[in-house]
């Protein structure tokens, strides 16, 4: 069974803080994602990773950046929290042709 | 621009009856449809897909219908089960793209 393990299920930081999410999948997925879920906004894709230490803007990337150093883990960095940033976050993975993603349990953050 | 649409964000179904879940789309160059289920506290998992290329495609108590020329889909589930409470995301991608597109999600509460 595909697992995607998100270091954190619940954070609370500061305004201004940097904050790292982090996400390990032990599939060899080449692919890796990261969303947040917000009520009546869906999932939305802030940043993917098709491959170690190649990157794609999603539709939401401002205010994030990404790191992927191993294929197996991937990192969503918030420079500096701000509180509009309080979100769901959920990762994922999928084989490189895309189609079934697999999630992680998502990560509640809250910025104060 | 929301490519995937679900226009209904919550539904109430008694236990035993059918439940229908719909799903519009913009773009003609999707290929492939998924549908995920959430519940509160876990990731989205896969439940359901069609290809472009069926009108229809059925697993158990769940059923996927594909209208292309109307680009509509939905999610027919019967009979429904208080377990089948939970919010459904409606899922497109171009086969060969990587990046899935989410619907905003229905939450589907089954009454008993």
């Amino acid at each position: 069974d595909v697992k995607v393990t998100q270091s954190s299920r619940y954070l609370v930081k500061r305004t201004g803080e940097k904050v790292f999410l982090e996400c390990v999948q032990d599939m060899d997925h080449e692919n890796m994602f990261w969303y947040r879920q917000d009520p009546g906004l869906g999932l939305r894709l802030i940043y993917f990773s098709y491959d170690v230490k190649m990157k794609e803007k999603g539709d939401i990337p401002e205010g994030y950046s990404v790191s992927r150093e191993k294929k197996e883990r991937f990192s969503l960095i918030l420079e500096s929290a701000s509180t509009n940033q309080t979100s769901m976050y959920l990762c994922a993975s999928s084989f490189w042709d895309g189609g079934t993603l697999h999630f992680g349990n998502g990560t509640r953050l809250t910025v104060t | 621009d929301q490519q995937v649409k679900q226009n209904s964000p919550s539904l109430s179904v008694q236990e035993g009856r059918i439940s229908i879940l719909n799903c519009d789309y913009t773009n003609s160059m999707f290929d492939y449809f998924l549908w995920y289920k959430k519940y509160p506290a876990e990731g989205p998992t896969f439940l359901i897909s069609i290809s472009s290329i069926k009108d229809k495609n059925e697993d158990g108590r769940f059923t996927v219908f594909l209208n292309k020329s109307a680009k509509h889909l939905s999610l027919h589930i019967v009979p429904s089960q208080p377990g089948d409470s939970a919010v459904y995301f409606c899922a497109a991608i171009i086969q060969g793209a990587q990046k899935l597109v989410f619907g905003q999600g229905t939450r589907l509460t089954i009454n008993p």
